[in-house]
């Protein structure tokens, strides 16, 4: 059972490069969303998507982008990168908005230099 | 303004000690869940409490979800080092429309042999 999975585990990048976070789930979830996590912030919503062709913003959006062309993948690119964006990412997903109980990936730890 | 306020921030405890970790809200939700969360891995869900006043018991760990939906407890009794963690509460606000899972900073806690 793989779950949510996410690539990379680890990433570096230079200010201004742009990058995809990858993350596929095979529970046939029709919510999936990207968290980002910071020390003394907890997680914070990115983007959030409720089935295939449908996204939406969530609190944090901006220098994100994402889409949903298929159930299983989410991705989350990263446009310009800037050093604010060194976080920990999360992948998550639910069976649906209405049953919220979240899966998540293992994180991908990206450091923007 | 956190939607979601967990308190304390951080516990460090003996084994074998009693605690309670809480989550408070202004905001009414519709459901709550609590996760884990260990070092480098994404959190791992422990339980959901759906109506007002509903107690659920995982082995040592009981959760309690308040009367008007607003406020969460767990308590952990006889801790063990295995249940060092980042303990994190989230809702689904209640209303139309809600698809944002709102997660408070979260408690870690240190349990020493």
């Amino acid at each position: 059972n793989a779950g949510v999975t996410q690539t990379p585990k680890f990433q570096v990048l230079k200010t201004g490069q742009s990058m995809t976070l990858q993350c596929a789930q095979d529970m046939n979830h029709e919510y999936m969303s990207w968290y980002r996590q910071d020390p003394g912030m907890g997680l914070r919503l990115i983007h959030y998507s409720v089935g295939a062709g449908i996204t939406d913003q969530g609190e944090v959006p901006n220098g994100y982008n994402v889409s949903r062309s298929t159930t299983e993948d989410f991705p989350l690119r990263l446009l310009s990168a800037a050093p604010s964006q060194t976080s920990v990412y999360f992948c998550a997903s639910s069976y649906s908005y209405r049953e919220p109980e979240a899966f998540f990936g293992q994180g991908t730890r990206l450091t923007v230099v | 303004t956190q939607l979601l306020e967990q308190s304390p921030q951080f516990l460090s405890i003996q084994e074998g000690e009693n605690l309670t970790v809480y989550c408070n809200s202004s905001s009414v939700f519709s459901s709550l869940q609590w996760y884990r969360q260990e070092p480098g891995e994404g959190p791992v869900l422990l339980v959901t409490v759906v109506t007002g006043g509903e107690v659920k018991k995982l082995k040592r760990l009981t959760f309690q979800f308040g009367d008007a939906r607003k406020d969460s407890s767990l308590h952990i009794t006889a801790a063990q080092p295995g249940d060092t963690g980042l303990y994190l509460c989230a809702g689904n606000l209640s209303g139309a429309g809600s698809y944002q899972l709102t997660f408070g900073k979260g408690t870690k806690l240190s349990v020493i042999p």
